[in-house]
């Protein structure tokens, strides 16, 4: 499974764009790009995913370049609610059990 | 819709003595089941998963148990509890195939 690598941590200002950057440079074709976040004291939230196109959804849009070696995942106006630590997750998907593993992803603050 | 229930919410136990955590789905059928822990600080640890009734695979050599007596519910277990075991238990679904797996609300664990 191919390694991501995240920024430990991210500030941004309420109502302003979270660009939250996500560095897949092993990854293979046909390994998707997930995305979750927790909030403290909370249990992970899923977000969204994607294999080669852009997606988005009503919480964030997931930006992949087209070599798929990164990925952004964009929060459009981030509110104090938004603030968690995010987790950008690269696996195969296969029919059946997948496992997820989580590494330490991006705390991102939120500030007025 | 689905929802995902665990209880109890909080837990404090002594050294020694027994635990059952339970976790129940509502509104799918035959999903994929998975106890994780996570320790105070730490990342998520997959602990147990289940693809159906009564089958079970462990992810780490433990003093924890689960079994699956329904196929929405899925309880984790332990005869003698150590203090290492305290931590934050997370239950979550997921449909077959794919990485999109929903969290319950988790049971705070303390053993003293």
């Amino acid at each position: 499974d191919a390694k991501t690598t995240q920024p430990p941590s991210m500030d941004c200002a309420e109502g302003r764009a979270a660009n939250l950057p996500c560095n897949h440079s092993t990854i293979s074709g046909n390994e998707y790009v997930y995305w979750y976040r927790q909030i403290h004291s909370q249990g992970p939230q899923y977000i969204i995913h994607g294999l080669k196109n852009n997606e988005t959804n009503e919480m964030a849009s997931l930006i992949i370049t087209e070599d798929r070696k990164s990925s952004t995942l964009i929060l459009p106006h981030a509110t104090l609610r938004d603030t968690a630590v995010y987790y950008c997750i690269v696996r195969v998907v296969t029919g059946g059990y997948n496992k997820l593993i989580f590494g330490a992803g991006t705390r991102l603050a939120v500030h007025p | 819709s689905q929802t995902i229930h665990q209880w109890p919410a909080t837990l404090v136990q002594p050294v020694g003595s027994p635990l059952s955590l339970e976790c129940t789905v509502e509104g799918t059928s035959n999903p994929n089941l998975y106890w994780y822990r996570q320790a105070a600080g730490r990342g998520l640890q997959l602990l147990f998963y289940s693809v159906g009734i009564g089958q079970i695979s462990s992810e780490v050599p433990q003093n924890l148990s689960a079994s699956r007596p329904q196929d929405r519910q899925f309880i984790l277990s332990s005869k003698k509890l150590l203090l290492s075991d305290s931590g934050f238990y997370l239950c979550a679904w997921s449909g077959q195939g794919g990485y999109e797996q929903y969290f319950g609300p988790g049971t705070r664990l303390t053993v003293t």
